[in-house]
């Protein structure tokens, strides 16, 4: 089955500083999504991850604070920037994948991050 | 955008009983609804999803139901057993309607108790 993983799993960062994570599909899908889970709260789009083009932010987040790559079919980076103790969260990856013939949207282990 | 509901927010039920989880969307265009399974400190896993043309699916213990015309779905977990326990997550998607980017209901918080 096919396999989507995140580095790091776990951080913990100063304020004012920048964390990249880096997401990995094991196969080459068109979209790929970045999702921010607060402690004890529900999943929150963040942005699309569009090969060849910007990505497309959701309302409430923008380029500069969450930079995002995306620089082949299987693999994306987000920044999270000039981090204060508000961004810590579980950032997780996602993208369509065929299961049982069907694309079903799978999601990465996600990384937890601390900011103190 | 789409704009999902979920209700309840915590549920307890004795295990062998049945949980109810139910949620609504705003899009009339969504055509896909998945249910999401998140244990504690894991990742979100699809458990079952139904696409609307159908009003219901069933995979052993789980079924869903969907009413496109109240846009309204709900998760029906029978024999519940205490692994059954964790938080589930509606999703619905937006735009057009593809399965790639999902709006996320709240969460509801299942415990199955022994």
């Amino acid at each position: 089955s096919a396999v989507i993983s995140q580095k790091p799993s776990r951080d913990i960062c100063q304020r004012g500083t920048s964390l990249t994570i880096q997401c990995q599909v094991d196969s080459q899908v068109t979209m790929m999504f970045w999702y921010r889970q607060q402690p004890g709260q529900s999943l929150t789009l963040i942005a699309t991850a569009n090969q060849g083009s910007e990505a497309t932010y959701e309302s409430g987040f923008v380029i500069d604070k969450f930079p995002i790559s995306r620089p082949n079919l299987t693999f994306s980076t987000l920044t999270v920037s000039n981090m204060s103790p508000e961004d810590s969260s579980i950032y997780l990856c996602s993208a369509p994948l065929l299961a049982g013939g069907r694309n079903e949207q799978f999601f990465g282990p996600g990384t937890r991050l601390t900011v103190l | 955008g789409e704009n999902v509901e979920q209700h309840p927010s915590t549920l307890s039920v004795q295990e062998g009983d049945s949980a109810v989880i139910k949620c609504t969307y705003s899009d009339s265009a969504s055509n896909y609804f998945p249910w999401y399974k998140q244990e504690l400190g894991k990742r979100p896993q699809l458990i079952i999803d139904i696409r609307s043309n159908v009003g219901e699916k069933k995979d052993q213990r789980i079924a869903v139901t969907l009413n496109k015309t109240a846009k309204h779905f709900s998760l029906h977990i029978t024999e519940t057993q205490p692994e059954d326990s964790a938080v589930y997550f509606c999703a619905a998607p937006t735009g057009s309607g593809n399965t790639g980017k999902l709006i996320f209901g709240q969460g509801t918080t299942l415990q199955v108790k022994p």
